[in-house]
């Protein structure tokens, strides 16, 4: 079975911190997501990496970052926290396209953040 | 702009009843996918069935079953005989065949009484 493993369930930060959310796959997957989940908004997507190295952006993606310097793993930044960006971060990572084309994602247990 | 409709923010059935959740999608593309994505209360988000847009058959998954209608963009999800763990969020989700990224409707909770 596919684990992707978000490291924190649940954060407190406080308005203007510099915020890391980190997420592992453990099946050599070559996509990893970024979401956020919102009540009526369904899930948005923030940034989107295909490989290492390499990203994409999402629908949301200002005031956040991502890192992805190794397959497993795929870090979301909060680069000065601010109130409206508390909301519940949910990763997902999937095989490409090509190989089986658009098997499905694979998410974590996400992680509820809230910014004061 | 390619989107999912889920027009019923919240729906309700009894243990062992069947309960029909819609959708909907705009896109111009011929070949897509299409998902329902199951996440139940403080737990992770999990596939429940997927469509391909090109396969006229309806997927089922034991008591879950699509009705797709492509002329329609149309993608409803019916669960047989309800239980009480499928009390949750239900996410309709579209993606193109060229792409892997994931257009999420906007959820339907579903409450399962006994």
């Amino acid at each position: 079975d596919v684990k992707v493993t978000q490291s924190s369930r649940y954060l407190v930060k406080r308005t203007g911190e510099k915020v890391f959310l980190e997420c592992v796959q453990d099946m050599d997957h070559e996509n990893m997501f970024w979401y956020r989940q919102d009540p009526g908004l369904g899930l948005r997507l923030i940034y989107f990496s295909y490989d290492v190295k390499m990203k994409e952006k999402g629908d949301i993606p200002e005031g956040y970052s991502v890192s992805r310097e190794k397959k497993e793993r795929f870090s979301l930044i909060l680069e000065s926290a601010s109130t409206n960006q508390t909301s519940m971060y949910l990763c997902a990572s999937s095989l490409a396209f090509g190989q089986n084309s658009n098997q499905p994602q694979h998410f974590g247990d996400g992680t509820r953040l809230s910014i004061l | 702009a390619q989107t999912v409709t889920q027009s019923q923010p919240e729906m309700s059935v009894q243990e062992a009843e069947t309960v029909t959740l819609s959708c909907t999608y705009d896109t111009s593309e011929n070949n897509y996918y299409l998902f329902w994505y199951k996440q139940p209360p403080s737990r992770q988000m999990i596939l429940v069935i997927r469509q391909e847009a090109y396969k006229q058959q309806n997927a089922t998954e034991n008591r879950f079953s699509v009705n797709f209608q492509k002329a329609a963009k149309s993608f409803s999800l019916k669960i047989s005989d309800s239980q009480l763990g499928d009390t949750a969020m239900y996410f309709c989700a579209f993606t193109p065949e060229n792409t892997d990224k994931l257009i999420f409707g906007t959820g339907t909770r579903l409450q399962v009484f006994p």
